[in-house]
């Protein structure tokens, strides 16, 4: 069983529509993720949360606006995506951020086609 | 930035098969993972790894941080082992590999 949930599982949506992705974690860990999957491709980072705040943001679009709004919450703001954007987005935490070298444990992901 | 590569791209396996799956980084690492990614899209945590070798039922792995790569061994293979594998290397942020997909057939 995965301890990280991911909701909504699918989700559709317009170019002009607003909709979000959410994340939650009940490990007690300080470090949350959002890494975008793309079809046969391996996943890439997008945001890194540590104590809440955000401490990376890879290059990512103003189209995607992450938010933490505490340390087990972990959203993803989505508005005016393109086609392109239609991916597998995935959830991740783990007990400090990236360069304490802990395990990182990831949700089932939201996979999310844009129309 | 840091490369990771896997081999091979593509197994494909009869059920009761061995295999060895190699993950080769181009930098000294803080910490390897792997990691099996169901049909589903789940990535689920195999192995935490930075050096030496673990083992879990069948699956064990072995990581040689001084020459760069790390191994995955799966053996006696059954239909729920077919997925994508992907190791993922930690140096400022976790850098995944290119992913090896394995069927296995019955």
């Amino acid at each position: 069983d995965t301890e990280v949930t991911q909701t909504p599982k699918h989700l559709v949506m317009g170019m002009t529509n607003k909709k979000s992705l959410k994340c939650e974690q009940h490990m007690g860990h300080r470090a949350m993720y959002w890494y975008k999957q793309k079809a046969k491709k391996p996943p890439e980072l997008m945001f890194v949360y540590s104590y809440e705040k955000l401490s990376i943001n890879e290059s990512v679009p103003s189209r995607f606006s992450p938010e933490c709004p505490n340390s087990s919450l972990l959203n993803l703001h989505l508005h005016a995506l393109q086609p392109e954007d239609s991916a597998l987005y995935l959830c991740a935490s783990s007990q400090e951020a990236h360069y304490s070298g802990n395990t990182i444990y990831f949700g089932e992901g939201s996979w999310l086609t844009v129309v | 930035g840091i490369q990771v590569e896997q081999s091979p791209p593509d197994l494909i396996l009869q059920e009761g098969a061995n295999s060895t799956l190699r993950c080769n980084f181009s930098d000294s690492v803080n910490n390897l993972q792997w990691f099996h990614q169901n049909p589903w899209g789940q990535l689920i945590n195999l192995f935490y790894i930075p050096s030496g070798t673990k083992q879990n039922g069948r699956l064990s792995a072995t990581t040689v941080a001084t020459e760069r790569y790390s191994l995955l061994y799966i053996s006696s293979s059954q239909t729920t082992d077919s997925g994508v594998y992907f190791c993922a290397a930690l140096r400022d942020k976790l850098i995944f590999g290119t992913g090896t997909r394995l069927q296995v057939f019955p």
